[in-house]
């Protein structure tokens, strides 16, 4: 069984720029949660893809957006980087989106700097 | 809406020594509550949940959490660390939306000196 896993590891960017972030799920999971997490802050969640849909959104202004692909794979796009954006970003799979009893396995993040 | 408090960004703890991590939440319906761990620059990894089956849960490296409703707690617990439990440890809560979403603590570190 193959874990959740993110692309790339590390990312610099300047400000105004855009990115796109990588996730892919976990074997057998069709939910994708995206979280963002500032240095010394818990996670925050940025938004939830199911079925190729966004299922759900957390506080974040419409720069940052995302996909999710046939294949349940995620990708997150942040447009006008600022320089708060910089955080390491998780991406987290899941069986189903609603039952909040449902466990998120974590990727191991994608740490962005914006210079 | 729901939130959740750590209280102590951090702790330190002998080896050997009882490890306690307090966790309080806010919940407007039922809550299911999970702690995670997460070693540096690394991912979360699940060390437990609760989802109502039974108060107290166990779970993976000796951990183990008890919910109590009339505290809204769920303190985190370990009978004797180890020097790899050092890492920082979140609580979270789960509840009642669409969507499986979870709202996180800020986070405890777990020092561990021998």
């Amino acid at each position: 069984e193959t874990g959740v896993t993110q692309s790339p590891t590390h990312l610099i960017k300047t400000r105004g720029q855009q990115v796109t972030l990588r996730c892919s799920s976990q074997s057998g999971h069709n939910t994708v949660s995206w979280y963002q997490q500032a240095l010394g802050q818990g996670p925050q969640f940025i938004f939830q893809y199911y079925r190729e849909e966004e299922n759900g959104r957390g506080n974040f202004p419409p720069r940052f957006s995302g996909l999710q692909f046939p294949n349940y794979s995620s990708e997150l796009n942040v447009n006008a980087l600022e320089l708060d954006d910089s955080a390491l970003y998780l991406c987290a799979s899941s069986f189903g989106p609603g039952g909040n009893q449902e466990t998120q396995y974590f990727g191991p993040g994608t740490r962005l700097l914006v210079l | 809406a729901q939130s959740v408090t750590q209280l102590g960004s951090h702790v330190s703890v002998s080896e050997g020594a009882l490890v306690l991590l307090r966790c309080n939440y806010s919940s407007s319906v039922p809550p299911y509550l999970f702690w995670y761990v997460q070693y540096p620059n690394q991912g979360l990894q699940l060390l437990l949940k609760y989802t109502s089956a039974a108060t107290l849960v166990k779970g993976i490296n000796g951990f183990e959490a008890e919910f109590k409703k009339s505290e809204t707690s769920f303190h985190l617990t370990k009978p004797s660390a180890h020097m790899s439990d050092a890492a920082e440890y979140f609580c979270a809560v789960s509840g009642n939306s669409g969507y499986s979403t979870l709202t996180f603590g800020k986070g405890t570190m777990l020092l561990v000196s021998p």
